[in-house]
């Protein structure tokens, strides 16, 4: 059984950079799509980025200010999120890319709160 | 970017009636199109991949059907467990999107 799970600082200032980490088990993290995704309070999922094999993919949207990276000693990959705002207040997850980006397994969920 | 579209937004129902969802697309995502069921506090769960894929652990009354742009998720008879948010989920084109989601509430 695949877990995932995400950690973090829950409450990030204004213009600080957001980091998140999540950790792998009972399965390889050496291949699959690697990806992060959050959910504004009450709203819908929006697509981050993702890694696979060193390369990674990332939302315009959040291009400019978005990182994610993987220490496969430590299965684990992460997010960086950098200048972040109350609109980045959001639950995110961590998930595993199945066939491509067929996300079938999922973190439960870190809430992310933006706020001095 | 691909944008998707979901309807209805809300439809309600009672257990043991037919689900009918719906997701289009702004341009062809092949059969790269994926259904996720969310409840509250929980994180998504995929049901369906590339358009008519059951995922491991799903039940039969979950099925999807469609291509290019035009998809749907049946659920044949809901359960009470079945009320939900569901979303939709392209894969064919960078950036990965996400569909607004319809809610399936109890009538």
């Amino acid at each position: 059984q695949v877990l995932l799970q995400e950690s973090g600082p829950g409450l990030v200032k204004p213009s600080e950079t957001l980091s998140l980490t999540c950790t792998v088990s009972g399965g390889s993290i050496n291949s699959h799509y690697w990806s992060w995704i959050r959910q504004p309070p009450g709203k819908g999922l929006e697509w981050i980025g993702c890694i696979n094999s060193g390369i990674t993919n990332y939302n315009p949207s959040l291009k400019s200010r978005v990182t994610i990276s993987v220490d496969t000693s430590k299965s684990q990959f992460s997010l960086k999120l950098s200048s972040v705002t109350a609109a980045d207040t959001a639950v995110y997850y961590c998930a595993r890319g199945y066939r491509g980006s067929n996300y079938d397994y999922w973190g439960q969920g870190t809430l992310v709160t933006v706020s001095s | 970017e691909i944008v998707l579209t979901q309807s209805p937004a809300t439809l309600s129902l009672s257990p043991g009636e037919r689900a009918t969802l719906s997701c289009r697309a702004t341009q062809s995502v092949s059969s790269y199109l994926a259904w996720y069921q969310q409840k509250p506090g929980q994180a998504p769960r995929l049901l369906i991949y590339d358009a008519s894929n059951r995922a491991t652990g799903i039940p039969a009354r979950f099925s999807g059907s469609g291509s290019g742009t035009d998809f749907t998720l049946t659920i044949s008879s809901l359960e009470p467990e079945d009320f939900a948010v569901y979303y939709c989920q392209q894969r064919s084109n960078w950036p990965i999107t996400f569909g607004p989601g319809t809610k399936v509430d109890i009538e």
